[in-house]
Parts: C-alpha cells; sequence; structure tokens
C-alpha cells in the first residue's frame, strides 16, 4: 500500500523568508510525486510533479520540490514567502501499475501555511 | 484549460434524503474521482471511474454509489444520506501526464 505523510499541520513563516512544507511517501516501485494547493473555499489546484529525471522539480508561482530517494521525501520549497502563499498545501502519490486501483493518488492530511507580513 | 464543474457549491440536505452530486469536465478526460475532504484527513477516494460505465471502490465506498453514462459526467450518490456524510466533496480528473484536475467542491451538510 501506498502512503503519504504530512508531519506539520501548521508552518509559519515571515514574509520574505525561505519555506519548506514537508512530505514523506512509502510505496513500492518507483513513485509519482505531486504537490496541490487549496486557497479557501477553492478547489486543489495543481504546483508541480515529479515522475522522473531532474531530482528538483519547479512549479508554479516560483514553488519547487526535491525529490530524494534515500530519505523517501519530497519536501516542497520556496526561497521568498509571499503573503500570497498562505494556503493548505497538500502532498500526493502515486504508483505508475497498470492495474485499476493503482490509477488512484493517496494525498497527505495537509499542512496549513501562514505566511505573515 | 480543463475545466471541471460541480454542480452546487453548498447543500443542505436531511438524514435520509438521497443526494446527487453532479460533476461535468470539458476535456475529454478518461479517468475521474470522487473526493471527500475533511479537516486533519486530507482527501480521501470514495469512488473512481476509467471509461464511461466503469467504476471502482476507493478507500470509503461506504454509502455512496456514482454513475457514469457519458465520459464528460460523473455522478456520486448518498442513497441515504447520514450525518457522517457532512463533508466537502471535491470532483477530478486526470490528464494522460498524470495531473489531476479539481472541480471548486460541493459543501454538503446533512442535517
Amino acid at each position: 500500500a501506498q502512503s503519504v505523510a504530512q508531519p506539520e499541520d501548521q508552518v509559519n513563516v515571515a514574509e520574505g523568508n525561505p519555506l519548506t512544507v514537508k512530505c514523506t511517501y512509502s510505496v513500492s516501485g518507483n513513485p509519482y510525486l505531486f504537490w496541490y494547493v487549496q486557497y479557501p473555499n477553492r478547489g486543489l489546484q495543481f504546483l508541480l510533479k515529479y515522475i522522473t529525471g531532474d531530482n528538483l522539480v519547479k512549479g508554479s508561482y516560483g514553488f519547487e520540490a526535491e525529490f530524494n530517494k534515500s530519505q523517501t521525501s519530497f519536501h516542497l520549497k520556496k526561497p521568498s514567502a509571499l503573503v500570497s502563499d498562505s494556503a493548505l498545501y497538500f502532498c500526493a502519490v502515486r504508483v505508475p501499475i497498470s492495474s485499476g486501483s493503482a490509477r488512484q493518488l493517496t494525498f497527505g492530511s495537509g499542512t496549513q501555511l501562514t505566511v505573515l507580513p | 484549460d480543463v475545466k471541471v464543474t460541480q454542480s452546487s457549491r453548498y447543500l443542505v440536505k436531511r438524514t435520509g434524503e438521497k443526494v446527487f452530486l453532479e460533476c461535468v469536465q470539458d476535456m475529454d478526460h478518461e479517468n475521474m474521482f470522487w473526493y471527500r475532504q475533511d479537516p486533519g484527513l486530507g482527501l480521501r477516494l470514495i469512488y473512481f471511474s476509467y471509461d464511461v460505465k466503469m467504476k471502482e471502490k476507493g478507500d470509503i465506498p461506504e454509502g455512496y454509489s456514482v454513475s457514469r453514462e457519458k465520459k464528460e459526467r460523473f455522478s456520486l450518490i448518498l442513497e441515504s444520506a447520514s450525518t457522517n456524510q457532512t463533508s466537502m466533496y471535491l470532483c477530478a480528473t486526470r490528464s494522460g501526464a498524470g495531473e489531476q484536475f479539481f472541480g471548486p467542491g460541493t459543501r454538503l451538510t446533512v442535517l
């Protein structure tokens, strides 16, 4: 079974400082990894994904994430946080197996990011 | 841009009612999903469909059913609504590249 852990329910950071939102995963096989963001009263928006290749993935709104296979982590980062980055962030994993049940994403519990002005 | 629409943003129903949540996508994606989102639990998959008339149970299918008669439409049905089904319901589709596209969500309250 695949699983995702986001160890922090809440992350606070000052505007202009770097931010990190942590994610670790557990799968059998090579994972597909995703980050999504949810603004208040909205659906989830795709930020970035890792499928294969370069371990550092760049995504929307200046976010990036680093795939670390040895630590089974996929932390989300941004060099300089904005107040508008305040939102709920979800990490997700999928294993690319052909069987129907493996088409699903498994999501973490979410991390609420608050950027303080 | 992919557009995923859900029939209602807010819905209030009474215990025992049959509830229909509709989701429509405009990008011809084969895979569609229904999740519920609860604080501290993240998103949990209820059902998904990988083709017309095809469906598979997700992690929490009990008390729910789905219908996919046309490729663009995926319906979630609560056969007899209960208060523990009060939640945010999110529909999503998936592109060939793997990322999922979500609708705005339906916040369902069951009284």
